[in-house]
């Protein structure tokens, strides 16, 4: 059974530039997060999609975006790059929103350098 | 926002050596999880825990959730070398949005 995809696996940017990253769930998940992995720390919550609407947000600056499609599939869009958001950006997709034992299962994530 | 205390920050053991480390919160969380990570990968899930005062094992591994349910621990028996990698905590809440340790980076020496 395929797990969470994520591409592109790398991508390099310079600062200024926007960047589009997306991810497929597993399949029958219809529930997807987003989280930024700053090197040396763990994951911070970005954005949580489920059945195309937004359901949560962390504390990121409104140039991250993002959208779910009807195949549960996300896109995470981040607009007017600063060096500081390199970051490996994670993809998780869980079972539906709310109640317990809807554990997210993370991708391999996509590395992002802005120079 | 609720922050997450993970220590140690880093273990260096010897084969066979048991491993334990924790978690603690100021909030409360629903569920705890345990993830271990690889350079250049994505988390992958050890254990999760959706009851205060609940014990889980998976294979050598054994988690517990807090009573207060602000504080979890991971231990490791028996370690071999492919136990090294990065272990993170998380305390997730029922929307989904889920909060991580800074991790403890675990090395084994044959």
């Amino acid at each position: 059974d395929a797990g969470v995809t994520q591409s592109p696996t790398h991508l390099i940017k310079t600062r200024g530039q926007q960047v589009t990253l997306r991810c497929s769930p597993i399949s029958g998940h219809k529930s997807v997060s987003w989280y930024q992995q700053v090197l040396g720390q763990g994951p911070q919550f970005i954005f949580q999609y489920y059945e195309k609407e937004e359901r949560g947000r962390g504390n990121f600056p409104d140039r991250f975006s993002a959208r779910q499609f009807p195949n549960y599939s996300s896109e995470l869009n981040v607009n007017a790059l600063l060096l500081g958001d390199s970051a490996l950006y994670l993809c998780a997709s869980s079972l539906p929103s709310g109640g317990a034992r809807n554990e997210q299962f993370f991708g391999p994530g996509t590395r992002l350098t802005v120079l | 926002g609720q922050q997450l205390n993970q220590s140690p920050q880093s273990m260096f053991i010897q084969e066979g050596e048991d491993v334990s480390m924790n978690c603690t919160s100021s909030s409360i969380f629903n569920t705890w999880l345990w993830y271990k990570q690889d350079p250049g990968e994505g988390p992958v899930l050890l254990i999760a825990l959706y009851k205060a005062g609940e014990l889980t094992s998976n294979g050598r591994l054994t988690a517990q959730f807090g009573i207060t349910r602000k504080d979890s621990f991971l231990n490791i028996s028996a370690s071999i070398p492919s136990d090294v990698g990065i272990y993170f905590c998380a305390g997730q809440l029922y929307n989904n949005d889920m909060r991580f340790g800074a991790g403890t980076r675990l090395t084994v020496k044959p």
